[in-house]
């Protein structure tokens, strides 16, 4: 139980263009979910808090119309990179809390974007 | 001062010993605490929570937590090669009921 999918796992892209990464909730239901980004050899950066059906809630720092977010269900949210540039190339990973009431987060494979 | 506290290793610890993980947190209303452990290139795993006081099993992971002295640890008994990995502490954030706040992370290695 409690399996998060992401897609893609991985994907180069040019610098300049968008790239949406897919994060789903496989066996429950989530009405919160969370998108992370690591650089290498560093600690996991929450950029932004995902509800579905409302607006997300970004951390301080993270640019909310370059890392676009929607959560139009309970087992699907999106992150969207615009415009990308190649310091955006990092692992962004998403987490996803069941609705059942535990407050564990768990976490999706990752999708690692290198943008050239 | 840091809101979840690691030390960040490496921890080197013989295959067949005891690993031991320490993390202290600030807020004193934290009511939920977690171990992961995340693999080079991978996401996170969660391993391990703990909501009250005292020490929790689970094969031969063991967290312990002390909500007095704001500390939480894991240990890791009879050490195998493949725990070695970064384990992440985090704790939940009184601030929010939904966000978690993860530590840094401690790197562990297991020696042959």
């Amino acid at each position: 139980g409690a399996v998060v999918s992401q897609h893609p796992s991985w994907v180069i892209c040019k610098s300049g263009t968008s790239v949406k990464i897919e994060c789903r909730s496989l066996d429950f239901q989530a009405t919160t979910m969370f998108w992370y980004r690591q650089f290498p050899k560093q600690s996991l950066m929450l950029m932004a808090t995902s509800n579905e059906g409302s607006k997300a809630t970004y951390e301080q720092g993270v640019e909310k119309d370059k890392f676009l977010i929607n959560h139009a269900s309970l087992t699907l949210s999106t992150l969207t990179v615009t415009s990308a540039h190649p310091e955006d190339s990092s692992f962004y990973i998403c987490s996803a809390r069941d609705d059942s009431g535990r407050i564990e987060q768990y976490f999706g494979p990752g999708t690692r974007l290198t943008v050239t | 001062q840091k809101e979840v506290e690691q030390n960040s290793g490496p921890l080197s610890v013989p295959e067949g010993a005891i690993a031991s993980l320490n993390c202290t947190y600030s807020d004193r209303v934290s009511q939920s605490f977690f171990w992961y452990r995340q693999y080079s290139g991978k996401s996170p795993e969660l391993i391990m929570s703990i909501y009250s006081n005292g020490d929790k099993e689970d094969g031969r992971f063991t967290a312990q937590l002390n909500k007095a002295s704001q500390y939480v640890s894991l240990l890791i008994r009879d050490s195998q090669p493949s725990d070695s990995a970064t384990y992440l502490c985090a704790v939940s954030a009184y601030s929010s009921a939904s966000k978690i706040i993860f530590g840094s992370g401690t790197r562990l290695s297991i020696r042959p």
